[in-house]
């Protein structure tokens, strides 16, 4: 059954410092998704990206934050300058197309930032 | 506006007692989605089940089982005989137009042998 893949699991990494999260998101998906959830709490969207181009994007997603597809499959994430607050899991999703509204998750990837 | 709302913070039932989760909704959308997926301990999201605005047809699979009731705007959902690997949290979400997802805020649910 395809599925949706996230890596790393898990990434620590100092204030301030660029990271990149990165999603393969299930084969012929049209429409791809980053949610976090910090510990212990809700997820909240950040961001949905089709054809090429950011959709919608909520007030988290501040201009530190940065979506990309390079190539025909990875989905990335990039953090440029972290913070503390960044600290969450971070989860990539994507939907098959208009008319199918379930959104598949990744395993997330939890991020620390120390 | 979009909300989702799980007024029960954590629930605890001994194995194969019966369980509802709560989940209520607002949302100006005239056609809209509810889901519910799982994330047990290990960190994933599972999807569970996904309902159509239009569609209030009641949903039972195995010992799951769902109740829509737009009057209420309601979504609970329903374990039957529980079982201690349905230890999990529970989310309810909607969405509606612009397709992102509104999570509510998640029920704890331990199942204890």
């Amino acid at each position: 059954e395809p599925e949706v893949t996230q890596t790393p699991s898990h990434q620590v990494t100092q204030m301030g410092q660029e990271v990149i999260l990165r999603c393969v998101p299930i084969s012929n998906h049209l429409y791809f998704y980053w949610y976090r959830q910090i510990l212990g709490q809700k997820v909240e969207f950040l961001v949905s990206f089709y054809n090429n181009e950011i959709s919608e994007k909520s007030e988290i997603f501040d201009d530190q934050f940065s979506v990309e597809r390079p190539d025909g499959s990875n989905f990335t994430l990039k953090i440029r300058s972290t913070k503390l607050e960044d600290s969450a899991m971070y989860f990539c999703a994507s939907r098959a197309g208009r008319g199918r509204e379930t959104q598949y998750f990744g395993p997330g990837t939890r991020l620390l930032v120390l | 506006a979009q909300k989702v709302t799980q007024a029960q913070t954590e629930i605890s039932v001994v194995e194969k007692e019966d369980v509802t989760l709560d989940c209520v909704y607002e949302t100006r959308d005239t056609t809209y989605y509810l889901f519910w997926y799982k994330q047990p301990p290990s960190g994933e999201l599972v999807f569970l089940i996904r309902r159509n605005s239009f569609d209030e047809q009641n949903e039972i699979s195995g010992r799951y089982s769902w109740n829509f009731q737009k009057s209420t705007s309601s979504f609970n959902f329903t374990i039957t005989a529980s079982q201690v690997v349905d230890s999990a949290v529970y989310f309810c979400a909607l969405s509606g137009n612009f397709n992102k997802f509104y999570f509510g805020s998640g029920t704890k649910l331990n199942v204890k042998p």
